[in-house]
């Protein structure tokens, strides 16, 4: 099956600093999500992003789907950005079967 | 507010027992999804519907049953039968199986013993 790899696994930040994450993926892709699980283990949608770039405010997102990656960019990092961040696929087949990634542990220091 | 709700958000049992977590959501979403995170690790997808009264088991199944009676509710039944129960439940939805985007609840933590 396809595998989804992220790094850095953990990464430690002073807040204000910028940061990005990768995730690298084994096999094409119908759908890329990009989530935030906070503290309490809710996640949170960042992005749906097959290919292409966006941005939503301090975050943004670049897929090259051609190359079999995702980078998800953080700047101007706060405190309450702290947690796990996953990417995760669905690739082929007629399902929307998700897979995740093992994720980034994000600490944020003030 | 729309949106998806577990419960409980806590959950303790004794070993053979079976238990049951209740996923409700109000988005009129086609499609429901309960997947496992055990710490420091991904999520991984047990059962999915795509619609009423149909479900697919997904990659880690055994030990679990579901039912879809309703559109917004999709209860995950954890059986004796699952040799390590303990671990976090989250449930998600998807408007229908052509929309990518999954929304996920707060998670139910089940603790066995």
């Amino acid at each position: 099956g396809i595998q989804v790899e992220q790094s850095p696994p953990d990464l430690i930040l002073q807040e204000g600093a910028n940061s990005t994450l990768r995730c690298n993926f084994s096999d094409s892709v119908n759908n890329l999500q990009w989530f935030h699980q906070n503290p309490w283990g809710q996640l949170i949608n960042l992005f749906y992003i097959p290919s292409g770039t966006k941005q939503n405010g301090r975050l943004s997102a670049t897929t090259v789907a051609t190359e079999r990656y995702s980078l998800l960019y953080i700047s101007s990092s706060q405190t309450t950005d702290s947690g796990v961040y996953f990417c995760a696929v669905r690739y082929g087949g007629a399902t929307n079967k998700l897979i995740f990634g093992t994720g980034t542990l994000l600490a944020v220091q003030p | 507010d729309g949106g998806i709700t577990q419960s409980p958000k806590y959950l303790f049992r004794k070993e053979g027992q079976n238990v049951t977590l209740s996923c409700e959501q109000n988005l009129n979403h086609d499609a429901m999804y309960w997947y496992r995170q055990d710490p420091g690790q991904g999520l991984r997808l047990i059962y999915y519907s795509q619609i009423v009264n149909d479900f697919q088991k997904g990659d880690i199944a055994e030990g679990y049953s579901v039912s879809r009676e309703k559109k917004e509710s999709f209860p995950l039944t954890v059986t004796s039968a699952q040799k390590n129960p303990t671990a976090f439940y989250l449930c998600a939805s998807s408007m229908d199986r052509s929309s990518y985007e999954q929304y996920f609840g707060p998670g139910t933590r089940l603790t066995v013993t």
